[in-house]
């Protein structure tokens, strides 16, 4: 089956420590991203790939860093600079706009992060 | 620069139509897609339009698209407990990196 699979589901960290959250696409899609969820913020963007070895910032860059040395593969690390990392963390990825047609974000389940 | 707007409660009354409004700046977005999301889990696409259309059926759910008003709807007939969620707006403007803008999203309540 294919799909785009964050892991772990639920993450603890405590203060001052670097948490690295996973996300694994077999969707052979060029695009790759990072949101963050609060209640009553929606999503913002965090950080997006549209290719391999190549990623830039979203809206909420500050604290976090992300690699992209796989195509299937997007990991973000939240550092210790990022003053309130608890929140809920989506992954998506979407084929690139280059070809035709409809290009949807699928998404993986999510990851909740708590600063402990 | 581009936005994405939407009302953030709804209450329904089971078996009333649901409907949720969204409005858009980017006039070069070409889809625009309606994305459930159900407590604890991530985003799933529900429908999508294409800019050139006005209207998309499928099952329960209309989509309507004002293109020259930049507003998008999406009706929920038939309302259902199953249909409690949050419901994100999201536009695909035409060449901005791969970006897709998504609303803040809309919390349905159904009312028993």
């Amino acid at each position: 089956d294919g799909g785009i699979t964050q892991s772990p589901k639920y993450l603890f960290r405590k203060e001052g420590q670097n948490v690295t959250l996973s996300c694994e696409q077999n969707l052979n899609h060029d695009a790759m991203y990072w949101y963050r969820q609060d209640p009553g913020q929606g999503l913002r963007l965090i950080y997006y790939s549209q290719i391999v070895n190549d990623f830039q910032k979203g809206d909420i860059a500050e604290g976090y860093s992300v690699s992209r040395e796989k195509k299937e593969s997007f990991p973000l690390t939240v550092t210790s600079a990022q003053k309130n990392p608890t929140a809920f963390y989506l992954c998506a990825s979407r084929t690139g706009t280059g070809g035709a047609g409809n290009t949807e974000a699928f998404f993986g389940q999510g990851t909740r992060l708590t600063v402990v | 620069g581009e936005d994405v707007e939407q009302s953030l409660f709804l209450s329904v009354r089971e078996g009333d139509s649901s409907v949720i409004n969204c409005t858009y700046t980017d006039s070069s977005s070409t889809y625009l897609y309606w994305y459930k999301q159900e407590p604890g889990a991530g985003l799933q696409l529900l429908t999508y339009i294409f800019s050139n259309m006005d209207m998309k059926q499928d099952q329960r759910l209309t989509v309507l698209l004002n293109k020259k008003d930049k507003h998008l709807s999406l009706r929920i007939a038939d309302t259902q407990t199953g249909d409690s969620a949050i419901y994100f707006c999201a536009a695909a403007p035409w060449n901005r990196d791969d970006k897709i803008i998504f609303g803040k999203g809309t919390r349905l309540h159904i009312l028993p």
